[in-house]
């Protein structure tokens, strides 16, 4: 089982819909999270990290955290085609070791 | 403007040839990271310092070597042992890689392609 999954897509939303991207981790003491975007051919960057369980929300992104069900997603709302791009989730299992899923492409289309 | 940056963005190697990727950074971070990227996974990380004069290596350090004499500075070689070195590399940031809630920052990344 590889420690962190996410559906590599690709996720294909109309303009101004909702984009739910998933990722599931398997290391119980995991304790931050990441969601990177990452444009073709470029480098990630960060859009949230969450580290408690329930919501946290940024503009248009909203991060969930189930630690329980070892499960954290990104909610991208009223999705516009400069959101179409990879989102990478991290997890970091203890110091300086973060560990990426696949990442999901997500393609907003007008 | 504070940041990461990675020299050059694309860089050749032939059979046989060490190269080295170059990563400076001015945020007063101390940690630094080397991951490499392929298509269709995830990042994985290669080398990781958290401070002057010590380093330690990641998941896939075979083939590779860091040095890091300056705080802003941890460069990457690549070595001829690395017999797939194809790839994008990613240099990283974080403040000094002792918190778990620490958020690491990428350059914009090396492209390596072997001739």
């Amino acid at each position: 089982q590889k420690e962190v999954e996410q559906n590599s897509g690709p996720l294909s939303v109309p303009e101004g819909a909702i984009a739910s991207l998933n990722c599931t981790y398997s290391d119980r003491v995991s304790q931050s999270f990441f969601w990177y975007r990452q444009y073709s051919g470029k480098s990630p960057e960060l859009i949230m990290s969450i580290y408690s369980n329930g919501d946290k929300e940024d503009g248009r992104f909203t991060a969930q955290l189930n630690k329980a069900s070892q499960y954290v997603s990104l909610l991208i709302r009223d999705s516009q085609p400069s959101d179409s791009a990879t989102y990478l989730c991290a997890v970091q299992t203890g110091f300086q070791k973060l560990v990426f899923g696949t990442g999901t492409r997500l393609l907003v289309s007008p | 403007d504070g940041g990461i940056t990675q020299s050059p963005k694309y860089l050749f190697r032939k059979e046989g040839q060490n190269v080295t990727l170059s990563c400076e950074q001015n945020l007063n971070h101390d940690a630094m990271y080397w991951y490499r990227q392929d298509p269709g996974q995830g990042l994985r990380l290669i080398y990781y310092s958290q401070i002057v004069n010590d380093f330690q290596k990641g998941d896939i350090a075979e083939g590779y070597s860091v040095s890091r004499e300056k705080k802003e500075s941890f460069p990457l070689t690549v070595t001829s042992a690395q017999k797939n070195p194809t790839a994008f590399y990613l240099c990283a940031s974080s403040i000094d890689g002792t918190e778990i809630q620490e958020t690491q920052y990428f350059g914009p990344g090396t492209r390596l392609l072997v001739l």
